[in-house]
């Protein structure tokens, strides 16, 4: 079934560890998104991609990275996760000017 | 840069009240602006989309250029209608889609 995927949905992580978010697609989207969900709810972009080998930032600044070697995939990478990157994040995608899909989330605690 | 703006956190109204949600954008071309809702433990999902120009669960927007506004209406709000809305545009090339800040709308019975 075509969707959006995102894993983990729930993390806790210490100060300093490694993390990766997963998000994957199965629509063959060009464009996909991350986006940064404050606790008070506000949606903040902070990647996106036209396509394969494309990475741009967003608006909010992030100490995150990305990657886009594949087409459905678009993984989010914190080399040393800290407790103010504690958050929910978005992952969505979508073709040409149409509708974005979202995937569940994925809502990291770093303690 | 494009900017999308909800000047209501909270809006809270009465079942069968009016409801207006409102958003302002600032994109200088042609944006492309949608509405996007998020419902309870639910994914954020397109709600309507104002090149449409369609109805969605008793929904309507109407793009203003002059006052750079897209408000939601709904002329009798339903307790199922509580959720947090999202207005968000596309620059021209569709490649950057920003968010408002949300607004929490709560229907009372």
């Amino acid at each position: 079934e075509a969707d959006i995927y995102q894993t983990p949905r729930y993390l806790v992580i210490g100060t300093g560890k490694k993390i990766t978010l997963e998000c994957s697609q199965t629509m063959g989207h060009d464009k996909m998104y991350w986006y940064q969900q404050d606790p008070g709810m506000e949606l903040h972009l902070i990647h996106y991609s036209y396509g394969v080998n494309s990475t741009e930032k967003g608006d909010l600044s992030s100490e995150s990275t990305v990657s886009r070697i594949r087409t459905e995939h678009f993984p989010l990478t914190l080399e040393s996760a800290r407790p103010s990157h504690t958050s929910q994040y978005l992952c969505a995608s979508t073709e040409g000017n149409t509708e974005a899909f979202f995937g569940q989330g994925t809502r990291l605690t770093v303690v | 840069a494009q900017r999308v703006t909800q000047p209501e956190k909270l809006l809270s109204v009465f079942k069968g009240a009016p409801v207006e949600l409102k958003c302002n954008y600032s994109y200088s071309g042609s944006p492309e602006l949608f509405w996007y809702v998020q419902y309870s433990r639910q994914r954020l999902q397109l709600l309507l989309r104002h090149i449409s120009r369609e109805s969605i669960k008793g929904f309507t927007a109407d793009l203003n250029k002059g006052e750079t506004s897209f408000h939601l209406k709904k002329p009798f709000a339903q307790e199922e209608d509580s959720a947090m809305y999202y207005c968000a545009q596309n620059n021209n090339a569709g490649n950057m889609l920003t968010f408002g800040g949300g607004t929490r709308l709560m229907v009372k019975p």
